[in-house]
């Protein structure tokens, strides 16, 4: 079945410095890509979706300039938190679409820390 | 009003039970309708899903989608310590668009 690796699985950075979690569709070509944040016993919340060679497109309340997404190849999306504050501490999980239903595929997610 | 509605738990129940796990949405629009199960600190998988009306049978697991009242279900049977998880419900209209997901129902399946 269709894979999708997410590093790193866990990070802890210091407060103001950025971070980068990569999203790779191990064994198909993802056309859309999703980010997500989880807070504690919280369902996923959607932050952007992005498509291979086109900007993301952020979910109302998402500071872009903040999670910048990067989608430049059908395999492999980025998430950079940037200037990142303890707030930012969270759960971030992506998705990957390889064109029909059954392609929302999860990768493991990424452990963010802040301290 | 969420568009797609859930009941956090936490459920718990016997060992060999028949676990229901429901979700209610409020957007006519969505056609495709997902269960996703969730270990702590994994990522979701998905477990089923079903396009409109009608139920959809893997094993111990059935989905059903009543659209004509919104509601969908998921029902375990025989259930297994290693059943518990965070289920997640989640709809789309499809087309590519995002999932809309429910809160999710903490299940624990006791010895």
């Amino acid at each position: 079945g269709a894979v999708v690796s997410q590093h790193p699985s866990r990070v802890i950075c210091k407060s103001g410095t950025s971070v980068k979690i990569e999203c790779r569709s191990l064994d198909f070509q993802a056309t859309t890509m999703f980010w997500y944040r989880q807070f504690p016993k919280k369902s996923l919340m959607l932050m952007a979706t992005s498509n291979e060679g086109s900007k993301a497109t952020y979910e109302q309340g998402v500071e872009k300039d903040k999670f910048l997404i990067n989608h430049a190849s059908l395999t492999l999306s980025t998430l950079t938190v940037t200037s990142a504050h303890p707030e930012d501490s969270s759960f971030y999980i992506c998705s990957a679409r390889a064109g029909d239903i059954d392609g929302y595929t999860f990768g493991s997610g990424t452990r963010l820390t802040v301290v | 009003q969420k568009e797609v509605e859930q009941d956090p738990g936490p459920l718990s129940v016997p060992e060999g039970a028949i676990v229901s796990l429901n979700c209610t949405y409020s957007n006519s629009a969505f056609q495709y309708f997902m269960w996703y199960r969730q270990y702590s600190r994994k990522g979701p998988e998905l477990l089923m899903y079903t396009y409109s009306s009608g139920n959809k049978e893997d094993g111990r697991f059935t989905a059903q989608v009543d659209k004509s009242s919104k509601y969908i279900s998921l029902f375990i049977r025989d259930s297994q310590p290693s059943d518990s998880a965070t289920y997640l419900c989640a709809s789309t209209s499809g087309g590519g668009n995002k999932l809309t997901f429910g809160t999710g129902t903490q299940l624990k399946v006791e010895l």
